[in-house]
């Protein structure tokens, strides 16, 4: 069936660096697409979101790139801070214009920023 | 509310006993949605209500389980004669329907079958 998977189950970066996380998708259909990050014991959390119809969109010290060629997706944080490890999880939404319709979620990256 | 609240927060149930969890979206969200994570692993999605349409059950794993909606605010998700399988966090999240910005999600509900 569909999928948005990631690359990289793990990432471990030095505070300061920047990060980058990256998501394949198999849905070539899909039209908006969206990062999460989930902290131990919380929800998932918002933090930035793409349309089908643009390839970067920026935020506060975060960045999203989307590769529609090659469906690709990908996470930049600037400037890593401890406050950033989480698990990263992209997601995608097939509903037409965005009119609601469920978020299909990948299997999630975890990042880890040492002092 | 400011956010979805989801209750209880922790439940421990014995195999085969039946399971209310509840989710109160976001007051005047149109959209609300059940999701289920387990250890290490993704959001699996279960069930979504959109207004009054009808629900999109296409997730939910056995006819073990079910959710309804009540008045388009507060859902109860329902697991019946549970299985130790069925251990896992379940999120709700709610959304304005328009999807844009995504959805809000709450904390979650962590299930233990004993």
């Amino acid at each position: 069936g569909e999928s948005v998977g990631l690359h990289l189950p793990t990432l471990s970066v030095q505070e300061g660096d920047n990060s980058i996380i990256n998501c394949a998708y198999s849905n070539s259909a899909s039209d908006y697409f969206i990062w999460y990050k989930q902290e131990s014991g919380k929800g998932p959390q918002f933090i930035i979101d793409i349309r089908s119809n643009m390839d970067k969109r920026q935020g506060q010290r975060v960045t999203v790139l989307l590769n529609k060629t090659v469906k690709h997706l990908s996470l930049q944080i600037a400037a890593t801070q401890p406050g950033d490890s989480a698990v990263y999880f992209c997601a995608e939404n097939m509903a037409p214009n965005n009119q609601g319709g469920k978020l299909i979620f990948g299997q999630g990256t975890e990042l880890s920023v040492k002092p | 509310g400011a956010g979805v609240s989801q209750s209880p927060s922790n439940k421990v149930t014995e195999k085969g006993k039946d399971v209310e969890l509840r989710c109160d979206p976001i007051s005047g969200h149109t959209a609300l949605y059940w999701y289920r994570q387990s250890l290490g692993q993704g959001l699996e999605f279960l069930i979504y209500f959109q207004g009054n349409s009808a629900p999109d059950k296409s997730g939910l794993p056995s006819d073990r389980f079910s959710a309804e909606r009540t008045g388009g605010s507060v859902s109860t998700l329902t697991i019946q004669r549970t299985q130790q399988e069925d251990s896992a966090v379940y999120l709700c999240a709610s959304s304005s329907g328009t999807g844009l910005y995504g959805y809000t999600f709450g904390s979650g509900t962590r299930l233990t079958v004993v």
